[in-house]
């Protein structure tokens, strides 16, 4: 089946630390997505990517970083400079617009990031 | 900037009952997509329903309907014959067009409970 895969479902991290957020997808989409999603706040852009080796700042990047090496892969990397980075991440692809793009994100089951 | 706009944090529907969800959005353009996404608890987040802003004819799919308003700016989800699978955050999204997801932009979410 194809799909994304986000790991690790929950992760719990100390102040000061980096930690890694996985997401791979196999639908052999160019695009893919990073959200941030709060209570009340609905999904906020971090970092999107269309093409390999490319990607830019959402709404909210400072504090992140990502990397798009591989097309299946585009990992997240949260920084000890987000200042609040307790959240639930979620990664999401979607298809290349010159190739019949209806606007339809793809979503992994997201990761739950708790910083202690 | 587009916003979006959904002001019921939360609702509850008696099961094979009929439930609407409200989204409004604010956008100065007149060509765009709107969307309705299902979250359902622990599990991927899925599109239920597209409209596309040209089309004056609401969208259908099965149960799920949408009230799409173009004047008022409002594109209100209808749910028929609720079903305990429904239980979920349903969120609004906008898009214009062309496709461009980067700029997607989501509503807080509703969080809808299906009761027995």
């Amino acid at each position: 089946d194809g799909g994304i895969t986000q790991s690790p479902k929950y992760l719990f991290r100390k102040e000061g630390q980096n930690v890694t957020l996985s997401c791979e997808q196999n639908l052999n989409h160019d695009a893919m997505y990073w959200y941030r999603q709060d209570p009340g706040q609905g999904l906020r852009l971090i970092y999107y990517s269309q093409i390999v080796n490319d990607f830019q700042k959402g709404d909210i990047a400072e504090g992140y970083s990502v990397s798009r090496e591989k097309k299946e892969s585009f990992p997240l990397t949260v920084t000890s400079a987000q200042k609040n980075p307790t959240a639930f991440y979620l990664c999401a692809s979607s298809i290349d617009r010159e190739t019949g793009n209806t606007g339809e994100l793809f979503f992994g089951e997201g990761s739950r990031l708790t910083v202690l | 900037a587009q916003t979006v706009t959904q002001s019921q944090p939360e609702m509850s529907v008696q099961e094979a009952e009929t439930v609407t969800l409200s989204c409004t959005y604010d956008t100065s353009e007149s060509n765009y997509y709107l969307f309705w996404y299902k979250q359902p608890p622990s599990r991927q987040m899925i599109l239920v329903i597209r409209q596309e802003a040209y089309k004056q004819q609401n969208a259908t799919e099965n149960r799920f309907s949408v009230n799409f308003q173009k004047a008022a700016k409002s594109f209100s989800l209808k749910i028929s014959d609720s079903q305990l699978g429904d239980t979920a955050m349903y969120f609004c999204a906008f898009m214009l067009a062309p496709h461009n997801n980067n700029d997607m932009r989501f509503g807080a979410g509703t969080r809808l409970t299906v009761k027995p």
